[in-house]
């Protein structure tokens, strides 16, 4: 498989704090990146997905100016949750492709996550 | 529209006993990738197994392996001799090709124990 670092994995800030969390790549570059939210007992929803050197693509209902994205490498994008809310609180994971296995492939391996709780 | 269903919404297994998720997908395309995920209580999604839709055997990897039935648009996973270790959530994901991105699309998993 392949490793994808999520940093940090649990933080607790308070409401109205902006909150960057990190992922990286740390054995293959990916051009592509997406990022998750979770609740609990629930599938993933696809926040965005982030692009090196260009803009994030935001899923419809998803606030740009709430989640921001940059993808400023080939190893490293992050997920800034600006003016933080009880109700952002939740589960964010997110995802690296690792192409060159054949276009038909293109597996998403996935960091292992960041709790954030907004109090 | 495309749709991953997983009707089983928790299972409960004897160890060393095979077990199967259950896995449907709705698309209309031609080409596509169907996933397994592995999410323990820790939180982290663990890649499994894939298969592509042009794909003529069935997809296996250690004791993982996918029942790839195309006609009835089925992709359940197999898993053999289950073990403790396996009690975790699963997500089946599909990946059509249409498009330009390598977008997944979950169904809502399934919530597997194993018991001693």
């Amino acid at each position: 498989g392949a490793v994808v670092s999520q940093h940090p994995s649990w933080v607790i800030c308070k409401s109205g704090t902006s909150v960057k969390i990190e992922c990286r790549s740390l054995d293959f570059q990916a051009t592509t990146m997406f990022w998750y939210r979770q609740f609990p007992k629930q599938s993933l929803m696809l926040m965005a997905t982030s692009n090196e050197g260009s803009k994030a693509t935001y899923e419809q209902g998803v606030e740009k100016d709430k989640f921001l994205i940059n993808h400023a490498s080939l190893t490293l994008s992050t997920l800034t949750v600006t003016s933080a809310h009880p109700e952002d609180s939740s589960f964010y994971i997110c995802s690296a492709v690792k192409g060159g296995q054949g276009l038909a492939k293109n597996i998403q391996y996935f960091g292992a996550g960041t709790r954030l709780s907004v109090l | 529209a495309q749709k991953i269903t997983q009707t089983q919404p928790g299972m409960f297994v004897q160890e060393k006993e095979a077990v199967t998720l259950d896995c449907t997908y709705d698309t209309s395309d031609q080409s596509y990738g169907l996933f397994w995920y592995k999410q323990p209580s820790s939180g982290e999604m663990i890649f499994l197994i894939y298969q592509g839709s042009y794909d003529e055997q069935n997809a296996t990897e250690g004791r993982y392996s996918l029942n790839f039935q195309k006609a009835r648009k089925s992709a359940n996973l197999v898993i053999s001799a289950s073990q403790l270790g396996d009690s975790a959530m699963y997500f089946c994901a599909m990946r059509t090709y249409g498009g330009a991105t390598n977008k997944l699309i979950f169904g809502t998993g399934t919530l597997l124990a194993v018991q001693p």
